[in-house]
């Protein structure tokens, strides 16, 4: 089974102060992780996926992951956060689908974080 | 810039009265999800289309069932809205249903049960 784990519930960091949000997984197969943002009132934005490759990954808005395979963990990181960055933050690991089968998408509980100035 | 569009934003309707929400895609994609989101919570996958076959999630109620008309256009009709199924409904879309493609979703209707 798949499954998410988002252990902070909320993450607060001074503006200018490099953010982590963590997040680990289980997944039988190989994992496909990715990371979305949600602003209060709009949907899900992609901000970065990891497949295959090198293990730390760059996305949007300065955003970047590190997956560590031995920890099945993969955080999210920005060397130095803005306002604007406060946000709630989803980690999210898709099921193996090819074809006719659906790679469904699990979705960790969300981490709020707050940056402030 | 090719997207995914959802009409409307905010839908309002009362208790027992058919709803329908919209969503539409500029992305060529051959799959539409449907997810429901209540407040402060993970999205929850209802139902996907991979081109027009339709494919139900085991929980997910009766009342509420889906159509899609073209590639662009997916709706979702609540038949009898219940209070508890006030949320935000987020429309989804990818290029095939293989894992590594990314699903990219649209800004979410806010329903809201009276």
């Amino acid at each position: 089974a798949q499954s998410v784990a988002q252990p902070e519930d909320q993450v607060n960091v001074a503006e200018g102060n490099p953010l982590t949000v963590k997040c680990t997984y289980s997944v039988s197969g190989n994992p496909y992780l990715f990371w979305y943002v949600q602003y209060p009132n709009r949907g899900l934005q992609f901000l970065l996926k990891y497949i295959t490759g090198d293990n730390l990954v760059k996305g949007s808005y300065g955003f970047e992951a590190e997956f560590n395979k031995s920890q099945t963990s993969f955080h999210l990181k920005k060397p130095s956060a803005l306002v604007s960055d406060s946000a709630l933050y989803f980690c999210a690991v898709r099921e193996e689908g090819r074809g006719s089968t659906l790679g469904r998408l699990y979705f960790g509980r969300g981490t709020q974080l707050t940056v402030w100035p | 810039d090719a997207m995914v569009i959802q009409n409307p934003r905010y839908q309002v309707t009362q208790f027992g009265k058919p709803v329908t929400l919209s969503c539409s895609q500029t992305l060529n994609h051959n799959v539409m999800y449907w997810y429901q989101q209540k407040s402060s919570q993970a999205p929850k996958l209802l139902f996907h289309y991979y081109d027009k076959d339709f494919n139900n999630e085991a929980d997910t109620p009766d009342n509420f069932q889906s159509r899609r008309p073209n590639t662009s256009f997916c709706f979702l009709d609540i038949r009898s809205p219940g209070l508890g199924d006030a949320a935000m409904y987020l429309c989804a879309t990818s290029r095939t249903r293989d894992s590594p493609d990314t699903q990219y979703f649209g800004p979410g209707t806010r329903l809201t049960v009276l």
